[in-house]
């Protein structure tokens, strides 16, 4: 069975400064996607960044990059020059591409908030 | 191609009444997701289907809970004698099976059960 978790169920950061939200996973799978998505507060829930848990290469969006450790299993997310809009809750999530598997697995989500 | 819609946004019901969602994906995904989610915590997985097919469904799911997608387009989720621990947002998210595989998600319908 696939897990995520994340550890920090809630963080703030000053704006302009950088915060980083971490995640861990467990798979036996060896081919998968991880992503971060945010969901402000009663908005859709939309994909900040995703990672191809084959390319060693970190991704990254504008001011949002993962630390991706595939052997520690951990993912991750840098906001850096925090703007008040990052305020949402963040979710690490996970799918694999084992067999008929196509379950995207999230964590329990850590909420941001950016003061001024 | 207006995203995955869901439908209701939504829906109060009083305790024992059957509910029926309906979610739209966007067209030509394969994948079609169903979560739950409630106040501050994270989307939990209910069901998922590849086209017509589910091919997984949660062992928290009850047998009230009951989902289908014909003809692998549009998806219900009908549950069947609510109760007040039902109350929740409904998640659909619908992702292709080629690409980039991000799941794309709908509003939501939320549901309270009286």
């Amino acid at each position: 069975a696939q897990t995520v978790t994340q550890s920090q169920p809630e963080m703030s950061v000053q704006e302009a400064e950088t915060v980083t939200l971490s995640c861990t996973y467990d798979t036996s799978e060896n081919n998968y996607y991880l992503f971060w998505y945010k969901q402000p507060p009663s908005r859709q829930m939309i994909l900040v960044i995703r990672q191809e848990a084959y390319k060693q290469q970190n991704a990254t969006e504008n001011r949002f990059s993962v630390n991706f450790q595939k052997a520690a299993k951990s993912f991750s997310l840098k906001i850096s020059d925090s703007q008040l809009g990052d305020t949402a809750m963040y979710f690490c999530a996970f799918i694999a591409f084992g067999g008929s598997n196509y379950k995207l697995t999230f964590g329990k989500g850590t909420l941001l908030t950016v003061n001024p | 191609d207006t995203g995955v819609s869901q439908d209701p946004r939504h829906k109060i019901t009083k305790r024992g009444q059957n509910v029926t969602f309906r979610c739209d994906p966007i067209s030509e995904h394969n994948r079609l997701y169903w979560y739950r989610q409630t106040l501050g915590q994270g989307p939990e997985f209910l069901t998922y289907f590849q086209n017509e097919a589910q091919l997984e469904k949660s062992r928290l799911l009850s047998d009230r809970f009951s989902a289908e997608r014909p003809k692998g387009s549009f998806s219900t989720l009908e549950i069947q004698r609510t109760e007040q621990g039902d109350s929740a947002m409904y998640l659909c998210a619908s992702s292709s099976r080629t690409g980039t595989t991000e799941a794309f998600f709908g509003q939501g319908t939320r549901l309270t059960v009286v």
